[in-house]
């Protein structure tokens, strides 16, 4: 079937360093994707999203890459704080409007 | 505005039973959603209710069943429970439009235990 991967199950970047988190998608139908923060013990929390005819958008300290040729999205995270810490998942939707399929995540951890 | 809120936040069953998960979901918004996340994994989409009917399904057998009330808050059915159920349950909700993105508001979860 179809799924949505992350690279790296673990990333740990220093405090004020900018982290860059990968996720690769497999469904070429995909025309939107999402990427959520999920803290211990809370719900995913929407960070930034991007439709398929873009190939970058940014948000406060966030960028998102969409790379439709090689099927690859990335999360960049400008000057990371110890708050980011978290689990980060890509989604994509298709078809079913608010049908999202995630990947398994990637845990991002900041050193001081 | 209130967000999306869940209960139980924890409950632990024994294979067979059931059990039921209620949702209320944020101000405003009249589709809900629901997720099933194992432990280390990301969600996994069981259902969709928009006007008190189901809107799409995932890959999840029948003993998974929900519902929708006129104030659009929701629940989730599990029947005959196994081992492999226990996960955390996680319901979003959104304002269905017929253009544009659907960002989804997450609740917290209710973490489900089968012994």
């Amino acid at each position: 079937g179809e799924s949505v991967g992350l690279h790296l199950p673990t990333l740990s970047v220093q405090e004020g360093d900018n982290s860059i988190i990968n996720c690769a998608y497999s469904n070429s139908a995909s025309d939107y994707f999402i990427w959520y923060k999920q803290e211990s013990g809370k719900g995913p929390q929407f960070i930034i999203d991007i439709r398929s005819n873009m190939d970058k958008r940014q948000g406060q300290r966030v960028t998102v890459l969409l790379n439709k040729t090689v099927k690859h999205l990335s999360l960049q995270i400008a000057a990371t704080q110890p708050g980011d810490s978290a689990v980060y998942f890509c989604a994509d939707e298709t078809g079913t409007a608010s049908k999202l399929t995630f990947g398994t995540g990637t845990r991002l951890q900041v050193t001081l | 505005e209130t967000g999306v809120t869940q209960s139980p936040t924890h409950l632990i069953k024994t294979r067979g039973q059931q059990v039921t998960l209620r949702c209320s979901s944020q101000s405003g918004h009249n589709t809900v959603s629901w997720y099933q996340q194992a432990l280390g994994q990301g969600p996994q989409f069981i259902f969709q209710y928009y006007r008190e009917e189901e809107n799409g399904r995932g890959n999840f057998p029948p003993r998974f069943s929900g519902l929708q009330f006129p104030n659009y808050s929701s629940e989730l059915n599990v029947n005959a429970l196994e081992l492999d159920d226990s996960a955390l349950y996680l319901c979003a909700s959104h304002l269905q439009v017929s253009s544009g993105a659907n960002v989804l508001t997450f609740g917290a979860g209710s973490r489900l235990t089968v012994l």
